[in-house]
């Protein structure tokens, strides 16, 4: 069964101070993963993605994430916040299970503090 | 277009009545998902289609809503008397093939 876990539903920083946002998940298939960003009435802007190439991946606006298999996650993180990272954070599944099934995580707002 | 395009921005109904939403995908997506957003930011998944085949109906409350996407024509999301839980932001999203999904802006539907 496939699922998505984002463990923290809440994280605050502050400017400058390096960001983790964590995610694990579950596939009985080989998935491809995904962090999008969602400000304040807006969309969702992807991130990035992985898709069983390299297992370190760079999205944009400096973040990135790593893919481990053995521990079935996919954290994002960020070297150093800036206010204008503050958003909701969602981890995205999605495997090709009897179609091509994509789950949400449940999100987890960032909060960047001055 | 290079931009998922969804109307109208927001909608307000009456409970009872109907709600209709439309998208235009990228253009070249054969991929079309509807997802609906409640306050908690909790995502649900609706409906997918592939061109004008539906692909995976699994999320859908089959007794009120329904989803076309039609040759040269919008995609659309018809809900049939709505009820209050159905206030939510609805997004569309297009993809090709297998791959990241491309979202619109979002409907927010108010039902009064």
């Amino acid at each position: 069964a496939q699922s998505v876990t984002q463990l923290d539903s809440h994280v605050s920083v502050s400017e400058g101070t390096p960001v983790l946002l964590r995610c694990n998940y579950s596939s009985s298939y080989s998935p491809s993963l995904f962090w999008y960003v969602q400000h304040p009435n807006k969309g969702l802007q992807l991130l990035l993605k992985y898709t069983s190439a390299a297992t370190l991946v760079k999205g944009i606006n400096g973040f990135e994430a790593e893919f481990k298999k053995s521990e079935t996650s996919f954290h994002l993180t960020k070297p150093s916040a800036h206010m204008s990272d503050a958003a909701e954070y969602f981890c995205v599944v999605s495997e090709r299970a009897g179609g091509f099934k994509t789950i949400f995580g449940a999100g987890t707002r960032l909060f960047v503090k001055a | 277009g290079e931009e998922v395009a969804q109307t109208p921005k927001h909608l307000v109904r009456g409970e009872g009545q109907k709600a209709k939403l439309y998208c235009a995908p990228i253009k070249g997506h054969s991929y079309v998902f509807w997802y609906q957003q409640v306050l908690k930011n909790e995502f649900k998944f609706l409906i997918s289609f592939q061109n004008e085949n539906v692909f995976d109906e699994t999320g859908m409350p089959k007794e009120r809503f329904s989803a076309k996407c039609l040759p040269n024509s919008p995609c659309s999301l018809e809900i049939q008397a709505t009820k209050l839980e159905d206030s939510a932001v609805y997004f569309c999203a297009s993809s090709q093939g297998y791959n990241e999904q491309f979202f619109g802006p979002g409907t927010r539907l108010t039902v009064l």
